[in-house]
């Protein structure tokens, strides 16, 4: 099983600030078979990246991820108010699919 | 309007069964694959079961390996996981997601707004 583990834990920050968000994988990840997901509290999981770094339908370019093999980074160039979420990556390279335990972004 | 649309949640005892289901609508069902995913209270996502869109293979977590079943019926566009034996640390909010293929490795590019599971005495 590929265990992702993701750093920090919590991160705060201001609006209009950058965000830099840490995903390391356990072994490596094949083919960047790596995606990021914002969550809001009540919400659904939203897909934000895949493949390391293809942004998803509609997502700001705000957003980008950048990565390979075990270690992968997603990052915010300027927080909007509406960014403050937890974030999930999730390596969807083999099975069992496992997400990272998330980070919280929160205003500070 | 592309969306999913869970439902059969509820409060079961321990050692007891649920059928969740999850309808699609808004693009062609059957032509992706799905998961169902899901996150206890305060907690983080896990992947519970993926089928592809022909319906031809079934994927499991080892945790509910042998207790779970995903089918679905593409005809009604919906998506279904029998859950049994059920224990306390089943509890959790399901989601149902879509992958962005009918098979192979892709991201779930659409959730539903999920179904909760309470299990409990």
């Amino acid at each position: 099983e590929i265990v992702l583990t993701q750093s920090p834990g919590t991160l705060s920050l201001s609006p209009g600030e950058r965000a830099t968000l840490s995903c390391r994988a356990s072994q490596s990840v094949g083919s960047d078979y790596l995606a990021w997901y914002q969550q809001k509290p009540g919400q659904a999981p939203r897909l934000l990246i895949s493949g390391a770094s293809s942004g998803a339908t509609g997502i700001p370019d705000r957003f980008s991820g950048s990565g390979s093999g075990t270690d992968f980074t997603l990052t915010i160039s300027r927080l909007e108010p509406e960014d403050f979420a937890v974030y999930y990556c999730q390596q969807y390279d083999a099975f069992p699919w496992t997400f990272g335990p998330g980070t919280k972004v929160e205003i500070k | 309007e592309v969306q999913l649309l869970e439902s059969g949640g509820g409060l079961v005892q321990p050692g007891g069964s649920l059928r969740l289901s999850c309808a699609a609508s808004g693009f062609t069902f059957g032509s992706y694959a799905m998961s169902w995913v899901r996150q206890a209270p305060g907690k983080g996502l896990e992947w519970v079961s993926y089928i592809r869109g022909g319906g031809a293979r079934e994927t499991y977590a080892d945790s509910v390996k042998g207790r779970f079943t995903l089918s679905r019926d593409n005809s009604r566009n919906t998506l279904y996981l029998q859950m049994n034996s059920l224990r306390a640390e089943d509890t959790a909010v399901y989601y149902c997601a879509k992958s962005s293929s009918s098979w192979g490795n892709d991201a779930f590019d659409l959730w539903g707004q999920g179904t909760m599971v309470t299990v409990s005495s």
